[in-house]
């Protein structure tokens, strides 16, 4: 079975453009999250859905990100308008309702805001 | 509130054991995962303790004590590519599904 699969690996942007990062969660997984990870913070955790709905979005920063899951084998997060400090790694992760101690994460998104 | 601790640095020789400790400050604790990141890599799973004691995993163990809000992950025979970040997280009780993360323990193994 296919792991998470996340999309683009790396994107390179200015400061203003939208980012949107995709995120397939593995196949029957219950839990999709989203995390960002950065030398200064860490590994923070930004979103996570239950069954394709949001359950907890108080990690994500600011009004300009924002989450999507319109099915279940598909979320996308999206930075509008992204700024230089939103350059980070975006991981996205699943796990199975029974294993909340298991999470998959994806490769990673490397995102760079010029 | 929400608070694990990690040392953030850790270095051993080759064949050597090491030990990776982290306490918690939390509400709903659940249980301790332990996760390894490579550089350039994600988070993978390595261990986790529900119930207090030691859980043994090849070269790797993990400890919990929930009295203490302490654990450990302990790595035998250390080899190179155990040369990683490694991050405790409290799994939550529930129907959260939630995991906090400590802020990693970067290892270095030498030769």
């Amino acid at each position: 079975d296919a792991g998470v699969i996340q999309s683009p690996r790396h994107e390179v942007t200015e400061m203003g453009q939208e980012v949107t990062l995709r995120c397939k969660p593995i196949s029957g997984h219950d839990y999709l999250f989203w995390y960002r990870q950065t030398m200064m913070r860490g590994l923070e955790l930004l979103i996570y859905f239950n069954n394709n709905v949001p359950i907890d979005d108080s990690g994500m920063p600011e009004d300009r990100f924002s989450a999507k899951m319109p099915n279940a084998s598909f979320s996308t997060l999206k930075i509008q308008p992204s700024e230089p400090r939103d350059s980070a790694v975006y991981f996205c992760a699943s796990s199975l309702e029974e294993h909340q101690e298991t999470q998959y994460f994806g490769p990673g998104t490397r995102l760079l805001v010029l | 509130g929400q608070s694990l601790e990690q040392p953030s640095e850790v270095t051993a020789v080759e064949g050597a054991i090491v030990q990776i400790n982290c306490t918690y400050q939390t509400s709903g604790f659940y249980g301790l995962s332990w996760y390894q990141q490579h550089d350039g890599g994600a988070p993978t799973f390595l261990s986790y303790n529900a119930l207090d004691g030691l859980e043994e995993t090849g070269r790797f163990s993990s400890f919990l004590s929930r009295s203490d809000s302490y654990g450990y992950l302990l790595l035998q025979e250390l080899q190179m590519k155990d040369s990683a970040s490694y991050f405790c997280a409290v799994v939550y009780g529930g129907a959260t599904n939630k995991l906090i993360f400590g802020t990693g323990t970067l290892l270095a193994v030498q030769p």
